[in-house]
């Protein structure tokens, strides 16, 4: 089955406690990307990588880091995570063809930091 | 930057009524243009998605959706609601440029009294 997947769903942490959620596709896609979504903002991009060992900043990269070393997988890292970035995390991943592009989307990582 | 504006934070319905929701963008260029839906607790899913051709286009579950150029929108509708199309629906639109973004409006919430 065609998919994006990420783990851990539901992660609670504290303040400054370095953390990795991993995203993994199975649909052979170049482009991948990382969202928060919190409430009344929409999802905001935070990375977004266009092929291994390509990646470039969203609208709100502040305090995350991503790494594309193989094409199926996404990390995102927070190195030192603090309370604002309490936040539910998709990872999406498409390809293009003419211009024309589909994101597919993750089941999601609800993460809390105290 | 490119900004994507839903006209309605939070609409209720009764089942059976009719439903509209706006969907305005910013950007002059060529676009593709998706409406998502997010039922409680899940992922986003893809309710249809418009790249030329025909400016209507119709998606799962009965959603159709109006591209007017001239307007710069894109506004979802369903001639009849049923109580399980309570979600959170999020406007997105594809700048076709070569970073792959697609910039999300902040979405409407819809509630569906049986």
């Amino acid at each position: 089955e065609a998919q994006v997947t990420q783990n851990p769903r539901y992660l609670i942490t504290v303040t400054g406690k370095k953390l990795t959620v991993t995203c993994s596709q199975n649909m052979n896609h170049e482009y991948m990307s990382w969202y928060r979504q919190d409430p009344g903002l929409g999802l905001r991009q935070i990375y977004y990588s266009m092929n291994v060992e390509v990646t470039d900043k969203g609208d709100v990269p502040e305090g995350y880091k991503v790494s594309r070393k193989e094409k199926r997988n996404f990390p995102l890292i927070l190195e030192s995570p603090s309370p604002n970035q309490t936040s539910l995390y998709f990872c999406a991943s498409s390809i293009r063809t003419l211009g024309i592009q589909e994101q597919f989307f993750g089941p999601g990582t609800r993460l809390t930091v105290l | 930057a490119q900004s994507v504006s839903q006209h309605n934070h939070h609409v209720i319905l009764s089942e059976a009524a009719s439903l509209e929701l706006g969907c305005n963008y910013s950007y002059g260029g060529t676009v593709n243009l998706f409406w998502y839906v997010q039922y409680p607790g899940q992922h986003l899913q893809l309710l249809l998605k418009y790249f030329s051709g025909d400016p209507l286009v119709k998606g799962i579950k009965g959603f159709e959706a109006e591209f007017i150029k001239s307007k710069f929108s894109f506004n979802l509708r369903k001639p009849s609601v049923q109580w399980s199309d309570t979600a959170e629906y999020f406007c997105a639109v594809d700048e076709r440029s070569n970073d792959y973004k697609l910039s999300f409006g902040a979405g409407t919430t819809v509630t569906v009294r049986a």
